[in-house]
């Protein structure tokens, strides 16, 4: 089984500021992606970013970028520039990649981190 | 529709009944998740299909809960007996493919009083 830990229940940065929420997991699995999601309070879950295992290069979107750590099983999430809109939950999810003929699987998730930007 | 649609928004019934929630996943997309989560936690996985099919039901807590999705693209999960510790956000997602990228609905909010 899989377990996604991130250690930072709550942070608060100011406006146009850098952020970085932390993110470890484990797995025994070779081949998998690694998601990051914001929840507003709206409930609705949206994708922020996405890393295959097997790409060496660190995903980037926009204003957010990853560092990738295969061997730490660290995936933290770095939010530049940040804005008032940032202001939400964010979870660090897992998912094994699985192939023909083997099981299915969901999304593993950690506990989240409450981001809050300071005007 | 645009996006993956829950129905009810919220839903409050009383210990005991019976309860089913709706998911109509993005069209074309064969894979759909339902997850639950609990106040200040994570979602947690409760079943994937793919197509009509159940692939993995392992997340389901146990024989009370039962998901359907007779064609391939609604999905109803259905709750007997409800219990006051079943009260959570149920979240339906979709995806075109088991590991695509999983669009997700604004959730069911279940309170069971």
């Amino acid at each position: 089984a899989q377990t996604v830990t991130q250690s930072q229940p709550e942070m608060s940065v100011q406006e146009a500021e850098t952020v970085t929420l932390s993110c470890t997991y484990d797995t025994s699995e070779n081949n998998y992606y690694l998601f990051w999601y914001k929840q507003p309070p709206s409930r609705q879950m949206i994708l922020v970013i996405r890393q295959e295992a097997y790409k060496q290069q660190n995903a980037t979107e926009n204003r957010f970028s990853v560092n990738f750590q295969k061997a730490a099983k660290s995936f933290s999430l770095k939010i530049s520039d940040s804005q008032l809109g940032d202001t939400a939950m964010y979870f660090c999810a897992f998912m094994k990649i699985m192939y023909s003929g083997g099981g299915a699987d969901g999304l593993t998730f950690g506990k989240g981190t409450h981001l809050i930007i300071q005007p | 529709g645009a996006g993956v649609s829950q129905t009810p928004s919220n839903k409050v019934t009383e210990k005991g009944k019976y309860v089913e929630l709706r998911c109509d996943p993005i069209s074309g997309h064969t894979a759909l998740y339902w997850y639950r989560q609990s106040l200040g936690q994570g979602p947690e996985f409760l079943i994937y299909f793919q197509g009509t099919g159940a692939a993995d039901d392992s997340g389901l807590p146990n024989d009370r809960f039962f998901a359907v999705r007779p064609e391939g693209s609604v999905s109803t999960l259905k709750i007997q007996r409800t219990e006051r510790g079943d009260s959570a956000v149920y979240l339906c997602a979709s995806s075109l493919w088991q590991g695509a990228n999983a669009f997700f609905g604004q959730g069911t909010r279940l309170t069971v009083v």
